[in-house]
């Protein structure tokens, strides 16, 4: 069965500088995967997916992801962030192409 | 595109009560999902529907929840006597079965705080 570990419950870090958010998975067939962003109060929003193909994925605001199939891991990542980047994210991984399960999430908090 | 809807977006209700929430899907999504999400987790999923039919139904819905997409557009979610550990953010999200794109969208949730 398909489950998503998120590594780190919480990041801090300073405006314009990086960062990378951790995830992996476990499944043992194919799959899809997912980063949702997640502001206060609302839904989620996608920023990216892996389906196949490159496994260098480019999202909105400047996100990227990369899907390592040795490492079952699809790590999210920013060269520079800002303060609108702080919320809520969340990896998402699905099996079978019928539903989907999340990891714990990621709390980032972008310092001025 | 007007997105994906939920109604209401807050409840309050005292436990033992029934509340019923409803959700709107993006029209040419013929998927509807729901997820349960407690404070400082993910969305765990709960049902999916394809059309009118209810597909998969997991092991959190206990008997006192009850889901229905009955004419394949909008979906209700009912909680029967409800208990305080059902306080939580009620999640909808649709797309389409096939032909993707494959990521499901969301609606703003509901808030349920039962007391």
């Amino acid at each position: 069965a398909q489950s998503v570990t998120q590594l780190d419950s919480q990041v801090p870090v300073f405006e314009e500088a990086p960062v990378e958010l951790r995830c992996n998975y476990s499944s043992s067939v194919s799959v899809y995967l997912f980063w949702y962003v997640q502001y206060p109060n609302q839904g989620l929003q996608l920023l990216l997916k892996y389906l196949s193909g490159s496994t260098l994925v480019k999202g909105i605001n400047g996100f990227e992801a990369e899907f390592n199939k040795s490492q079952t891991s699809f790590h999210l990542r920013k060269p520079s962030v800002h303060i609108s980047d702080t919320a809520e994210y969340f990896c998402a991984v699905s099996e079978n192409n019928n539903d989907m399960r999340f990891g714990a999430g990621t709390r980032l908090t972008v310092k001025p | 595109d007007t997105g994906v809807s939920q109604d209401p977006r807050h409840k309050i209700t005292k436990r033992g009560q029934n509340v019923t929430f409803r959700c709107d899907p993006i029209s040419e999504h013929n998927r509807l999902y729901w997820y349960r999400q407690t404070l400082g987790q993910g969305p765990e999923f709960l049902t999916y529907f394809q059309n009118e039919a209810q597909l998969e139904k997991s092991r959190l819905l206990s008997d006192r929840f009850s889901a229905e997409r009955p004419k394949g557009s909008f979906s209700t979610l009912e909680i029967q006597r409800t208990e305080q550990g059902d306080s939580a953010m009620y999640l909808c999200a649709s797309r389409r079965s096939s032909g993707g794109p494959y990521e499901q969208y969301f609606g703003p949730g509901t808030r349920l705080t039962v007391t």
